[in-house]
């Protein structure tokens, strides 16, 4: 168990209201990611972090922002939700630069 | 764009067979490769990984690598029905630390 920690599990939203996805941890590692995964594509990077306040943009940033104020967070959100963001979004932790992600349990946003 | 491939399937094989899952990549920079196996409505974990060219085995599992023809594969031994899952393949360079994920082969293991 690499103590990680997605909230909301499942969220149902409007077109056009905002949205927040929290990751936590509880190793104080540096590296944390977030994905989505969508039927087809595989899981596809949307931004990571290096640590606090250190963000970078992935595969598919449009429409989403992050920020990490903690070493322990790492918030996914989602400024004006439309439907093409429903996915199943997944937080990841890699303990140093050169190791395997460990991956939470997911988050299932519904944007209708 | 860095690129990572395989067949999404279903792969279908009986039990105690042999699975062979392969999975190419576009960037030469790679140099770290994963597998990892999500279950329906889970998150992905991770089986094996490797970084040199050749064999790795792990139990069951053996990966293998091929870095001139941008190759690795996994392969399941005595495929149990407890197998039956999607496989995911991942890239990393060895500048960055970002992976890059394939879509996935889904393993399907009869009994």
């Amino acid at each position: 168990d690499a103590g990680i920690t997605q909230s909301p599990r499942h969220k149902v939203t409007e077109t056009g209201t905002p949205v927040t996805l929290r990751c936590h941890q509880t190793e104080n590692h540096r590296y944390m990611y977030w994905y989505r995964q969508d039927p087809g594509h595989g899981l596809r990077l949307i931004h990571y972090s290096y640590g606090v306040k250190d963000t970078d943009k992935g595969e598919v940033s449009d429409g989403y922002s992050v920020s990490r104020s903690k070493t322990e967070d790492f918030l996914l959100t989602l400024e004006s939700a439309t439907s093409s963001q429903t996915s199943v979004y997944f937080c990841a932790i890699t303990p140093t630069r050169n190791t395997e992600a460990f991956f939470g349990q997911g988050t299932r946003l519904t944007v209708v | 764009q860095k690129e990572v491939e395989q067949n999404s399937g279903p792969l279908s094989v009986p039990e105690g067979a042999i699975a062979s899952l392969n999975c190419t990549y576009s960037d030469r920079g790679s140099q770290s490769f994963f597998w990892y196996r999500q279950y329906s409505g889970k998150s992905p974990e991770l089986i094996m990984f490797i970084y040199s060219n050749g064999d790795k085995e792990d139990g069951r599992f053996t990966a293998q690598l091929n870095k001139a023809s941008q190759y690795v594969s996994l392969l399941i031994r005595d495929s149990q029905p407890s197998d039956s899952a999607t496989y995911l393949c991942a890239v990393k360079e060895n500048a960055g630390n970002m992976l890059t994920f394939g879509g996935g082969t889904r393993l399907m293991v009869k009994p």
